[in-house]
């Protein structure tokens, strides 16, 4: 797993409330990723981080927020979820800026009622 | 727990036999490949990867080839075993894209003992 540790690994929450999944990392990586996996669209970009305090959309970044005041972790937060925000999001982190391998954690499962 | 989805292209093959999992990619700026391989209830781990410049890459009991002029991506497994059951998934990158990688909507393969 790369040294990657998502918390928590599954939730359950209601429509409306806030969310913060959490991935930290053990190898001082620069580049850290969220990404979330739906059946039929794949794995999909939601914000990157490529540094301390340095984040940027990604490809379906609505309604996510995430934050990185340390380099070893990195926050996705969901204001007020919906249900379409269930899914599995996975962390990935990377040793460099391009071609270079994302190496994933294992996962966290929301569901949103 | 499944995290992959329903109604993805299936690969069902024989213990023993070779596999041959194909991919097309979009973009015909990108220059960097990566296949993955994702089990349930895991994030996608890194199998191998490929550079522009290169046709063909081989690791231990796969290959992939890359063919640029149709923009076609394939991932050969040899000896194909029940351990390689799992979703294997292309993914692009192209430089300057900060390491964001589009991944393709993934292959189940099946290996029947």
């Amino acid at each position: 797993d790369a040294g990657i540790t998502q918390s928590p690994r599954h939730k359950v929450t209601e429509t409306g409330t806030p969310v913060t999944l959490r991935c930290h990392q053990t190898e001082n990586h620069r580049y850290m990723y969220w990404y979330r996996q739906d059946p039929g669209h794949g794995l999909r970009l939601i914000h990157y981080s490529y540094g301390v305090k340095d984040t940027d959309k990604g490809e379906v970044s609505d309604g996510y927020s995430v934050s990185r005041s340390k380099t070893e972790d990195f926050l996705l937060t969901l204001e007020s979820a919906t249900s379409s925000q269930t899914s599995v999001y996975f962390c990935a982190i990377s040793l460099k800026e391009d071609n270079s391998p994302l190496h994933f954690g294992n996962g966290t499962r929301l569901t949103v009622t | 727990g499944e995290s992959v989805g329903l109604h993805l292209p299936t690969l069902s093959v024989q213990e023993g036999d070779n596999s041959i999992i194909n991919c097309a990619y979009s973009n015909s700026a990108s220059d960097y490949f990566i296949w993955y391989k994702q089990e349930s209830g895991k994030g996608p781990q890194f199998i191998i990867d490929i550079r522009s410049n290169m046709d063909k890459r081989q690791g231990q009991r796969v290959t992939v080839l890359l063919n640029k002029t149709v923009k076609h991506l394939s991932l050969q497994i040899a000896a194909t075993q029940p351990g390689d059951s799992a979703v294997y998934f292309c993914a692009e990158n192209h430089r300057g894209s900060q390491g964001n990688l589009i991944f393709g909507k993934g292959t189940k393969l099946s290996v029947k003992p």
